[in-house]
């Protein structure tokens, strides 16, 4: 059974920093391209960040590049992304989701983790 | 970047209804559109990937259809189970971006 557990969401001061880490179970890790989805309270889904299965290649929406890096360790089946200068607009709920194998390339999301709040307030 | 554009925002039907929700892409992306189903309190679920392949355990009364820039979900009988919002992703691409969902809620 696939399980993906998000941790290190919290309270942060605008400009801040925080790591958010997803431990992944229940399917070979290194084969799957990972992401951070994120949903402010009450408002639709918006794509944060994605890497490939080895890590090689990694994406991020315009509205956190330069800000946040995502990054994986196959030996530990782990996901993170390192958010810095972080903003209002940031309070959000994170998802981590694996991506499903469809194509080569960036694929929808077939298992989501249950999410890891993070509040970016003075 | 391309947008993605749901219509409509929110809408309530019958127990029965067949319901359609229509993503719009502001340039063409192929059949790469995946749409997701998330119940309140829930976190998202994937029904349909390629515009039109049913996920695997999905009831078949959900459908999907399109390619190139108008994309349809189709529920051809709308249960109350499926109260939720309806997201359209397309993917494939440097940008995973979501469009801006549907509220669907029964009558």
């Amino acid at each position: 059974e696939v399980q993906l557990l998000e941790s290190g969401g919290g309270l942060v001061q605008p400009g801040g920093s925080l790591r958010l880490s997803c431990a992944a179970s229940g399917f070979t890790f290194s084969s799957y391209g990972m992401t951070w989805v994120r949903q402010a309270p009450g408002k639709g889904l918006e794509w944060v960040s994605a890497i490939s299965g080895s890590g090689g290649t990694t994406y991020y929406a315009d509205s956190v590049k330069g800000r946040f890096t995502i990054s994986r360790d196959n030996s530990k089946n782990t996901l993170y992304v390192q958010m810095n200068s972080l903003r209002a607009e940031d309070t959000a709920v994170y998802y981590c989701a694996k991506q499903e194998m469809i194509i080569r390339g960036l694929n929808p999301f077939d298992y989501w983790g249950q999410g890891t709040l993070v509040t970016v307030s003075s | 970047d391309i947008q993605m554009t749901q219509s409509p925002s929110s809408l309530s039907a019958s127990v029965g209804d067949r319901v359609t929700i229509t993503c719009r892409a502001s340039q063409g992306i192929s059949n790469y559109l995946a749409w997701y189903q998330q119940k309140p309190g829930e976190v998202p679920k994937l029904l349909i990937y390629a515009a039109s392949t049913l996920r695997s355990g999905v009831p078949s009364r959900f459908s999907g259809s399109g390619s190139g820039t108008d994309f349809t979900l189709t529920i051809s009988s709308l249960q109350p189970e499926d109260v939720a919002t309806y997201y359209c992703q397309r993917y494939n691409s440097a940008s995973l971006t979501f469009g801006g969902g549907t509220k669907v809620e029964i009558k």
